[in-house]
């Protein structure tokens, strides 16, 4: 079946650096992938679509400068959160479908901001 | 309003309970419509598609209503390893995925 891989599967990092996070489709093409972040015992909260070769969509609420997205290749997403701080500490997890059919998701990535 | 509303729990049941969850969505327009299934740490899992029609995989039955914008899932015989966070997601158009905030099921021995 699909696969989409996520990395890296945890970090811890300092206050005001950047992480980035990668998202892959490992056996098919994925124009539109999504993002989403995960409080503890809450749900999956969607930030944005990345969309291959146009800038992504951000849901509102979610700071598209902070939240940088690029989709430059049918298989790779990446969302680098920018001066991170320890609000930001959440899991991200990453999806891709192919049209209309289930979401298939990333391992995720736990965020520890320190 | 939130695109997906589910029910809060959390569900504790003993093991062979009839336990069922219940969700509804704001979009009229919603194209596709899943259960996810969700471990603790873990990425949501695909358990299942909602047809209209409704849909049945051994122990585990979904429904959807269109006209009430209403979806359903309901376990049979539930086991231990049915403990879990349950997810109902709808497919928007624009193709996105809006998850409900998941129900927590224990299933007590």
């Amino acid at each position: 079946g699909a696969v989409v891989s996520q990395h890296p599967s945890w970090v811890i990092c300092k206050s005001g650096t950047s992480v980035k996070i990668e998202c892959r489709s490992l056996d098919f093409q994925a124009t539109t992938m999504f993002w989403y972040r995960q409080f503890p015992k809450q749900s999956l909260m969607l930030m944005a679509t990345s969309n291959e070769g146009s800038k992504a969509t951000y849901e509102q609420g979610v700071e598209k400068d902070k939240f940088l997205i690029n989709h430059a290749s049918l298989t790779l997403s990446t969302l680098t959160v920018t001066s991170a701080h320890p609000e930001d500490s959440s899991f991200y997890i990453c999806s891709a479908d192919r049209g209309n059919t289930e979401a298939f998701f990333g391992q995720g990535t736990r965020l520890t901001v320190v | 309003r939130k695109e997906v509303e589910q029910d809060p729990g959390p569900f504790n049941v003993p093991e062979g309970a009839t336990v069922a969850f219940n969700c509804t969505y704001s979009n009229s327009a919603s194209q596709s419509f899943f259960w996810y299934r969700q471990d603790c740490r873990k990425e949501p899992k695909l358990l299942m598609s909602v047809y209209s029609s409704g849909n049945e995989d051994g122990r585990f039955t979904a429904q959807l209503n269109r006209a009430s914008q209403y979806i359903s899932l309901l376990i049979r015989d539930s086991k231990l390893s049915d403990s879990a966070t349950y997810l109902c997601v709808v497919n928007n158009p624009g193709n996105q995925f809006y998850f409900g905030t998941g129900t927590s099921l224990t299933v007590i021995p």
